[in-house]
């Protein structure tokens, strides 16, 4: 398997569930990506990871959790979701963190919160 | 703030050139990028160009960059009814190195 991978590709949740989608990336990275992707708004930063440890986290609710237990996987927990977070979640890795690197996305997971 | 700016929609006949445009307002970004985004599909990077540079071409693909009016264009030449997707231009924040995307713009290819 190559590039950037993502399970599930469809999730249907109820609002007291707990789910987790699962990134992995086969391209050697340092670092990885998530975002939401909302209809008809631009693709929103939700959290960055360098090298395992999180370095950015753009004032995402806590009901979203992630999780980089080493440099290949990412991973987002969800629990207690509200059908506003159905959305399109896009995960993404570059070489490094900085300024300039070209990120590369895995095809998404689609979510429906009920 | 940084912004980045599409029009929303574009529609062409098959085997015409397509132009999708973008506008940013970052003067200091260093990489700007095209992103094609296939229906039910993440996004898969077609092309970047550097700041320094005014064209880069790719086969079907050229983009042009005006730094002065700070406008970027994805020209696809022989547009294919493949090329139906949604288009996304991104910068690279100068201040905190994150991409800036685009709303996206959906190109329609009629046969």
């Amino acid at each position: 398997e190559t590039g950037v991978t993502q399970t599930p590709r469809h999730l249907v949740m109820g609002m007291t569930n707990k789910k987790s989608l699962k990134c992995e990336q086969h391209l050697g990275h340092n670092a990885m990506y998530w975002y939401k992707q909302s209809a008809k708004k631009p693709l929103e930063l939700m959290f960055v990871y360098s090298l395992e440890e999180r370095v950015e986290n753009n004032s995402v609710p806590s009901r979203f959790s992630p999780e980089c237990p080493n440099s290949s996987h990412l991973f987002l927990h969800l629990h207690t979701l509200q059908p506003e977070d159905s959305a399109l979640y896009l995960c993404a890795s570059s070489q490094d963190s900085g300024a300039g690197e070209t990120q590369y996305f895995g095809p998404g997971t689609r979510l429906l919160v009920l | 703030g940084e912004d980045v700016e599409q029009s929303l929609f574009l529609s062409v006949r098959e085997g015409d050139s397509s132009v999708i445009n973008c506008t940013y307002t970052d003067s200091s970004s260093t990489y700007l990028y095209w992103y094609k985004q296939e229906p039910g599909a993440g996004l898969q990077l077609l092309t970047y160009i550097f700041s320094n540079m005014d064209m880069k071409q790719d086969q079907r693909l050229t983009v042009l960059l005006n730094k002065k009016d700070k406008h970027l264009s994805l020209r696809i030449a022989d547009t294919q009814t493949g090329d139906s997707a949604i288009y996304f231009c991104a910068e690279t924040s100068s201040n905190t190195g994150k991409l800036i995307f685009g709303q996206g713009t959906t190109l329609q290819v009629k046969p």
